[in-house]
């Protein structure tokens, strides 16, 4: 089983949507928690990081369930521009500082 | 202005033949590392650095090597790159291992 999963989609959305993406890990004792964004052949930027308590930042909404070991990204108002490859990322399982990053989930946000 | 930089963007060269792909960030960070993205597989990490002199494996470092001699440069070394080897490479670079910045991605073919 692979260590950060998530579903690959794509997910075919309109713009003004809600779409939530979940991503789930396998190792309890990993910490930090992240969420980048990958337009296509382009390089990964860092989108939001993830708290326990929720992190919201405009139409963007990212949780972290420690219980059952998934964190979560929530889109509001769907634009065009969302369009993109969204990638989890975990860090710290086992005290390690290589960060394992899920295989992305496709959103295509369409007119 | 804030940059990573990667060089060269596109090669294709043959197995066997050492090359080195350059990484320079003016962003006075410790941390760098070094990433390959393949289809299906997500971004994987193959070497990273603490600090200048300190570089520890990643999930995937065999057949490269790194050096880092200056706080601004991290080069990735391929001394005898095989076929299994083409990829996109991307180097980053954060104050900890926690946010990174990527650089624009060198996309190898090795023949």
């Amino acid at each position: 089983r692979k260590e950060v999963e998530q579903d690959p989609g794509p997910f075919n959305v309109p713009e003004g949507a809600t779409v939530a993406f979940n991503c789930t890990y396998s190792n309890s004792a990993s910490q930090s928690f992240f969420w980048y964004r990958q337009d296509c052949r382009k390089e990964p930027k860092l989108l939001m990081s993830v708290y326990s308590s929720g992190n919201e930042d405009g139409r963007f909404t990212a949780q972290l369930n420690r219980a059952s070991q998934y964190i979560s990204l929530l889109i509001r108002d769907s634009k065009l521009s969302d369009s993109a490859t969204y990638l989890c990322v975990v860090l710290g399982s086992g005290g390690s500082y290589i960060p394992t990053f899920g295989r992305g989930t496709s959103l295509i946000v369409h007119p | 202005e804030a940059q990573v930089t990667q060089n060269p963007r596109y090669l294709i060269t043959v197995t066997g033949k050492k090359l080195t792909v350059t990484c320079s960030q003016n962003m006075n960070h410790e941390y760098m590392s070094w990433y390959r993205q393949d289809p299906g597989l997500g971004l994987r990490q193959i070497y990273y650095s603490m600090n200048v002199e300190v570089t520890d494996k990643g999930d995937v470092p065999e057949g490269y090597k790194v050096s880092r001699k200056e706080k601004r440069n991290f080069p990735l070394i391929l001394e005898s790159p095989s076929p299994n080897q083409t990829s996109l490479y991307f180097c980053a670079t954060g104050r900890g291992y926690n946010e990174q910045f990527f650089g624009p991605g060198t996309r190898l073919t090795v023949l």
